[in-house]
């Protein structure tokens, strides 16, 4: 079965610093790869969207970007964190039907 | 309009009762709708996916879809203390779109 694996669960940088999340996904093949933003107290939202390696879809503009080095990793990052970046990081995957979350990163920026 | 709206609540409900959540969206080509639940602190899960108009029960839920009115609904029956979390509405941002658009997510309560 498919497992989807996101790391750390939690997370505090001060602002200024930079930022790497990573997602990796087990049991399937050429997912569809998402990464989401969930601000306190807001509801999901998309920044970025992938379809393969190397393939990046940016749904907002802002502070970060991804990538996707292998076919089931995918990659948040930041140069530098804002504290606007500060969220419920979720990573899921999507086969041929609904999408499946990772366990999420808590980001604190302070 | 927003792509997908849905009433913050908290929305209350006595255990044992009927939980209804609604959600509406602004694209009539969308043809796959994704109920998810949300504890707090925790990520969402599945708990259903409707693909055409009318029911589909799944246990103690049901997913309603209208494709003409542009809403999906999901009903709990026999509301359970352990219901209470967060519902969110998912839609592909276009038909066919692999983006996925959540709602902001119904609050539920339910009250022993």
């Amino acid at each position: 079965s498919q497992t989807i694996h996101q790391w750390p669960a939690t997370l505090v940088q001060p602002v200024g610093s930079p930022l790497s999340l990573e997602c990796t996904v087990e049991g399937t093949s050429n997912p569809n790869l998402y990464w989401y933003r969930q601000a306190a107290g807001r509801g999901l939202q998309l920044l970025f969207y992938s379809v393969g390696i190397g393939q990046i879809s940016s749904e907002v503009p802002q502070n970060l970007s991804a990538s996707r080095p292998q076919d089931r990793q995918f990659i948040l990052s930041s140069k530098k964190l804002l504290l606007s970046d500060s969220g419920f990081y979720l990573c899921a995957w999507r086969g041929p039907g609904q999408p499946f979350f990772g366990s999420g990163t808590q980001l604190s920026v302070l | 309009q927003k792509e997908v709206e849905q009433n913050s609540g908290p929305l209350s409900v006595p255990e044992g009762a009927i939980a209804s959540l609604n959600c509406t969206y602004s694209d009539r080509g969308s043809q796959s709708f994704f109920w998810y639940r949300q504890y707090s602190g925790k990520s969402p899960e599945l708990i259903m996916s409707i693909y055409s108009n009318g029911d589909k029960e799944d246990g103690r839920f049901t997913a309603q879809l209208n494709k003409a009115s542009q809403y999906v609904s999901l009903l709990i029956r026999d509301s359970q203390p352990s219901d209470s979390a967060t519902y969110l509405c998912a839609v592909p941002k276009a038909p066919r779109d692999d983006k996925i658009i959540f709602g902001k997510g119904t609050r539920l309560h339910i009250l022993p």
